[in-house]
C-alpha cells in the first residue's frame, strides 16, 4: 500500500525554525515527485513546490520561494518542508502529497498542524 | 500562474439531486500532443485530507462512485454529482497541472 506519514503537530513562536517531514513507503521512493501544500486555518489548498527525490530537482510556487526549503533524503524515503524564522502567517495545516506518473496527486499524507504563536 | 477560478462558492443541493460545480483556467490546459486536460477534481472532507476523485477532466481514480462524472476542455471545466448521497458533502478543488507550477481553485463547498 501507498503510504504517506507526517510529522505530528508542531507549536512554535515567531523566528523559530521548523523542520517537518513525510516518509513514503509501499513504491519507489525516488522516481515520483512529492509536493506540499498549504492549508491556512478555513480556507483552499495552496500548492507550495515539488521536489523529485531522486536527484533532489527541486521547484516552487513563486509565492513560497525564499519562504521555505523544500528537500528530500532518499536513503531514509522522506521529504521535508522547513522554515528559518516563522511567522504567525505560517500557521496552517501541511499536506505533503505524491504526483501521480498522470501528473496529479494521487496520494496523500495526513497533514501537519504548524501554529506559530507568541 | 494559470489562475483557476471555481464557481458556485458554495452550492446547496438536496439529496438524489444533481449538483454541477465549475472550473475555469486562465489559459488552456489542454495538451496539444497527447490531446489531454491536466486537470484534476479533489474532494475534502472536514478534518481529512483532500481525495483525488477526476483527473484528465474526465478519468475517474480508482474506487470513485460512477456517480461523479467530469468534463469540459481548454479551459472550462465541469464536475457533476448525478445523484448527490449524504457522504458527498465536502469542499472540491479543481486542480491544473499543466503547468509545472501547479495551481488549485479556491474550492467549492457543496452542502445538503
Amino acid at each position: 500500500e501507498v503510504q504517506l506519514v507526517q510529522s505530528g503537530a508542531e507549536v512554535k513562536k515567531p523566528g523559530e525554525s521548523l523542520k517537518i517531514s513525510c516518509k513514503g513507503s509501499g513504491y519507489s521512493f525516488t522516481t515520483y515527485w512529492i509536493g506540499w501544500v498549504r492549508q491556512m486555518p478555513g480556507k483552499g489548498l495552496e500548492w507550495m513546490g515539488i521536489i523529485y527525490p531522486g536527484d533532489s530537482d527541486t521547484r516552487y510556487s513563486p509565492s513560497f520561494q525564499g519562504q521555505v526549503t523544500i528537500s528530500a533524503d532518499k536513503s531514509i524515503s522522506t521529504a521535508y518542508l522547513q522554515w528559518s524564522s516563522l511567522k504567525a502567517s505560517d500557521t496552517a495545516i501541511y499536506y505533503c502529497a505524491r504526483v501521480a506518473s498522470t501528473g496529479p496527486f494521487d496520494t496523500w499524507g495526513q497533514g501537519t498542524l504548524v501554529t506559530v504563536s507568541s | 500562474d494559470i489562475v483557476m477560478t471555481q464557481s458556485p462558492d458554495s452550492l446547496a443541493v438536496s439529496l438524489g439531486e444533481r449538483a454541477t460545480i465549475n472550473c475555469k483556467s486562465s489559459q488552456s490546459v489542454l495538451y496539444s500532443s497527447n490531446n489531454k486536460n491536466f486537470l484534476a477534481w479533489y474532494q475534502q472532507k472536514p478534518g481529512q485530507p483532500p481525495k483525488l476523485i477526476i483527473y484528465w477532466a474526465s478519468t475517474r481514480e480508482s474506487g470513485v462512485p460512477d456517480r461523479f462524472s467530469g468534463s469540459g476542455s481548454g479551459t472550462e471545466f465541469t464536475l457533476t454529482i448525478s445523484s448527490l448521497q449524504a457522504e458527498d458533502v465536502a469542499v472540491y478543488y479543481c486542480q491544473q497541472y499543466y503547468s509545472t507550477l501547479s495551481t488549485f481553485g479556491q474550492g467549492t463547498k457543496l452542502e445538503i
